[in-house]
């Protein structure tokens, strides 16, 4: 299975700051995934991060709050921009394994916003 | 909103089969059915999927009915370390809807 890297592993920030959450996979992938999981919730998808292209958000979610990079087959970022207290929650990246149709998940990024 | 339906929790013996149902009667024809589990908030951990036919991986065995409307994850010998939330999710592959999942608790 593909091994995926998420940086930080955990940050605490203040609010009105913004956070950049970095993706590093060990092979390329086509598809990949950002989600948030909210304290004591399931994930939630929050886009699609395009390679070339800019990143495709679900409902509720949009580029401004979340804008998400991705340089090449390998890498991506989420920022979380202009943080609140509401914002803290765990952040995954996930990539497809499209030979096998299975997603994976990175370990998550766990943010506290103050 | 999630295609599946799973029990909020559920308790288990250690060294027993633990059986875990989903219902999911409004799949499609080309979804497949996934399960995932997350132990104490790490990233969910990929498990086993299928699509009509039944499966099994060196870590569970996945039972789904012939009308494709329900399944079954198996862990064949659960141990304390598979208490975790676990979650059922119908696909074609690419986005994946998250539910409730089913909290396992493996009791020795």
């Amino acid at each position: 299975s593909a091994v995926i890297s998420q940086k930080p592993s955990r940050d605490i920030c203040q609010r009105g700051t913004s956070l950049t959450i970095q993706c590093q996979v060990d092979s390329q992938v086509t598809m990949m995934f950002w989600y948030r999981q909210q304290p004591g919730q399931s994930l939630t998808l929050i886009a699609t991060a395009n390679q070339g292209s800019e990143a495709t958000y679900e409902s509720g979610f949009v580029i401004d709050k979340f804008p998400i990079s991705r340089p090449n087959l390998t890498f991506s970022t989420l920022t979380v921009s202009n943080m609140s207290p509401e914002d803290s929650s765990i952040y995954l990246c996930s990539v497809v394994d499209l030979a096998k149709n299975i997603q994976y998940f990175g370990a998550g990024t766990r943010l506290s916003v103050l | 909103d999630a295609k599946t339906t799973q029990p909020p929790s559920m308790d288990c013996a250690e060294g027993r089969a633990a059986n875990l149902p989903c219902n999911h009667s409004t799949i499609s024809g080309n979804e497949y059915v996934y399960w995932y589990r997350q132990i104490h908030s790490q990233g969910p951990q990929y498990i086993i999927h299928g699509l009509k036919n039944n499966e099994t991986n060196e870590m569970a065995s996945l039972i789904i009915t012939e009308d494709r409307k329900s399944s079954t994850l198996i862990l064949p010998h659960a141990t304390l370390r598979d208490t975790a939330v676990y979650y059922c999710i119908v696909s074609y592959g690419n986005k994946l809807v998250f539910g409730a999942g089913t909290i396992l608790r493996v009791k020795s």
